[in-house]
């Protein structure tokens, strides 16, 4: 069965600070993996996503992440976070083919900014 | 073009009541899904319909269930309401059913059991 966890729950950075934020997914074939976001009393939106080919992908926001087979991890990174960027942020793996557009999310990280 | 819309985004109901939540899809899309968000469990999945049919289902009881209609609006309703209901709940939308297609998601419909 395929899962994906984020290892931290709570991140502290300073804004102007860099950011990275775990992600490890256990699957079985080639997964599908996504980044989204929360802000408080939000949907999710997608930050970027990786599907194939390079393995650094850039999203919006000035957010990239990096998947790294070998260590069945796809991080998120930003080299300076703002203020706006406090949220919780997910990350995410879609099934096989036959589970459709089922999405397996981590428990997510909380990210506070600080001034 | 607009975004996932879902109605109404706050609800109260108690327990025993039963609700029903609607979301409508990006214009184009035929795919809807449904998660359910709480503190304890996080975001998990409750199904998915395609083209009217429901696609693939997550592990919840039979009081959950959805439609879609033939405009690929959809609805979700949950039976005798239980307090470990409350939640949030998120509708996803996509342009079809696959691995490889991104899911884009509404604002959410906040619930309360009481």
């Amino acid at each position: 069965a395929q899962s994906v966890t984020q290892p931290d729950i709570h991140i502290t950075v300073s804004e102007g600070a860099s950011l990275e934020l775990r992600c490890n997914y256990s699957y079985g074939a080639t997964p599908y993996l996504f980044w989204y976001v929360q802000s408080p009393g939000q949907g999710l939106q997608l930050l970027l996503k990786y599907f194939s080919g390079d393995t650094l992908v850039q999203g919006i926001k000035g957010f990239e992440a990096e998947f790294k087979r070998s260590q069945s991890s796809f991080n998120l990174r930003k080299p300076s976070v703002h203020w706006s960027d406090a949220a919780e942020y997910f990350c995410a793996v879609s099934g096989i083919k036959a589970a459709g557009n089922k999405l397996t999310f981590g428990g997510g990280t909380r990210v506070l900014v600080k001034p | 073009k607009a975004g996932v819309t879902q109605t109404p985004r706050y609800l109260i109901k108690t327990r025993g009541q039963q609700v029903t939540l609607s979301c409508s899809p990006i214009s184009g899309h035929r795919s809807v899904s449904w998660y359910q968000q709480t503190p304890g469990q996080g975001l998990q999945f409750l199904f998915e319909y395609f083209s009217e049919t429901q696609r693939n289902k997550g592990n919840f009881p039979g009081r959950f269930s959805g439609r879609q209609f033939s405009n690929s609006r959809s609805e979700m309703n949950v039976s005798t309401l239980e307090l470990g209901d409350s939640a949030l709940y998120l509708c996803a939308s996509s342009f079809a059913s696959g691995v490889q297609e991104t899911q884009y998601f509404g604002p959410g419909t906040r619930l309360l059991v009481l």
